[in-house]
Formats: C-alpha cells, sequence, structure tokens
C-alpha cells in the first residue's frame, strides 16, 4: 500500500512533442505529489507538486494532472525539447501523518530528439 | 540557494572494510535524509534524521548507520561493505518537518565494493 507505480520506465519523444509520465498509488493518506527531475550527474531537484484539491496544476510547460478518484496522478510535457532529457520521479507523501517520509515511483528515462 | 554537498563523487571500497559517507548541507535545515538510487528500483529510504543525534529507519536500513553529531551535518556508515551495497547514495535536507518540504539533493556518491 506504500507503493506508487510509476510508468513508462523509458521514453522516445521528437522535439516538440507531448512526453506523458504516469503514476499511481494506493495510500488514500497521501496528500501531496511532487515530481522531480533529475539531469545526469546531478541529484533530483523539484520540479512541480500538487495536491489533491486541485486536479491540474500548470507551471511552464509542465503540467502536473490529478485523478483522485482513480489514484492516479501524471506529469505533462507540452513542446518537449532536448534539454528535458532527465530522468523523472514521481514521490508521494502524507502531510498528516506526522512522518517526513517520501514514497518515489521507479523513475522514466526521457530523452527529446533533436 | 541550498546546498547539499556530499564528500565524495566516487568512491570504490573493498568488501568488509567500513566505509564513512559524508553529507554537509549549509542552509540551517532540520532534516536531512539518505536514499539509495538504483536503476528500476528509484529511490529508497535508507535512515532519516529531524534533529542533531537523533535518526529513524527508513525502508532499507539493514547494514547501515548514520550519525548527526551537528545539525549541518549527516553521515552514514557501512559497518561491513558488501557487494550489494554497491550503488548510488544520495543525501538530502529539507527545511522543516512535514510531508511537503521540498528535498534538496546533492549530487551523488557512486560506491562500488569489490
Amino acid at each position: 500500500q506504500q507503493q506508487v507505480k510509476q510508468s513508462p520506465q523509458s521514453l522516445i519523444v521528437q522535439k516538440g512533442g507531448i512526453s506523458i509520465i504516469n503514476c499511481a498509488y494506493e495510500n488514500t493518506a497521501f496528500d501531496y505529489f511532487p515530481w522531480y527531475q533529475q539531469f545526469p550527474g546531478k541529484g533530483p531537484a523539484l520540479l512541480i507538486a500538487i495536491r489533491p484539491d486541485v486536479s491540474e496544476k500548470k507551471e511552464g510547460r509542465f503540467t502536473i494532472s490529478f485523478n483522485k478518484s482513480a489514484k492516479q496522478f501524471s506529469l505533462h510535457i507540452m513542446d518537449s525539447q532536448p534539454g528535458d532529457s532527465a530522468t523523472y520521479f514521481c514521490a508521494a507523501s502524507s502531510t498528516t501523518s506526522g512522518t517526513y517520509k517520501y514514497i518515489f515511483g521507479t523513475g522514466t528515462r526521457l530523452k527529446v530528439l533533436a | 540557494d541550498v546546498k547539499v554537498t556530499q564528500s565524495s563523487r566516487y568512491l570504490v571500497k573493498r568488501t568488509g572494510e567500513k566505509v564513512f559517507l559524508e553529507c554537509v548541507q549549509d542552509m540551517d535545515h532540520e532534516n536531512m535524509f539518505w536514499y539509495r538510487q538504483d536503476p528500476g528500483l528509484g529511490l529508497r529510504l535508507i535512515y532519516f534524521s529531524y534533529d542533531v543525534k537523533m535518526k529513524e529507519k527508513g525502508d532499507i536500513p539493514e547494514g547501515y548507520s548514520v550519525s548527526r553529531e551537528k545539525k549541518e551535518r549527516f553521515s552514514l556508515i557501512l559497518e561491513s561493505a558488501s557487494t550489494n551495497q554497491t550503488s548510488m547514495y544520495l543525501c538530502a535536507s529539507s527545511l522543516f518537518a512535514g510531508g511537503n518540504s521540498p528535498l534538496h539533493f546533492g549530487n551523488g556518491t557512486r560506491l562500488t565494493v569489490t
């Protein structure tokens, strides 16, 4: 019940295309869903995050869509660029459980072709 | 900007050696974390600390211990390194308690145990 399932494992997209990465969770206590972006040789960095009281959050070309009933959320990268090539991790946490833990997905390696 | 510095980028150790991985953060963050990153497994929490001299086990603490003598420094210790501990180790910090405090990661230490 603590797992966050992420798909696909890898993704190749043409420049200008839309990249979509999906995540699903089971634990209904999760109420905070961030996405982290990791470039080669670097640590992950927070990209964008959403709470379940909204169905969508957009920051520039990056959008999180959230489906509370299905317990799924996804990252959409519009107009994908070669500079977006990185590994993306979804995560989930509970802000009310008193713990400090994030549960991470297994990661998606995105390659955007020029 | 928060800086999380891991002392070594690459380490090669022999089976049975005691290994110390050091991490320092410069933003007075309360919480510090050690994660392990393996392909296809994502980021898995080894240990975390929410205060000096305090520590909590994460999801995979076996074979590891930690030390936090000062607020800015969090060390991961492999008491007797084994080949299955070959991995990328990531240190992170967060400002405050609670499951929505962003994690700030270091660039990782790639450990090889031969």
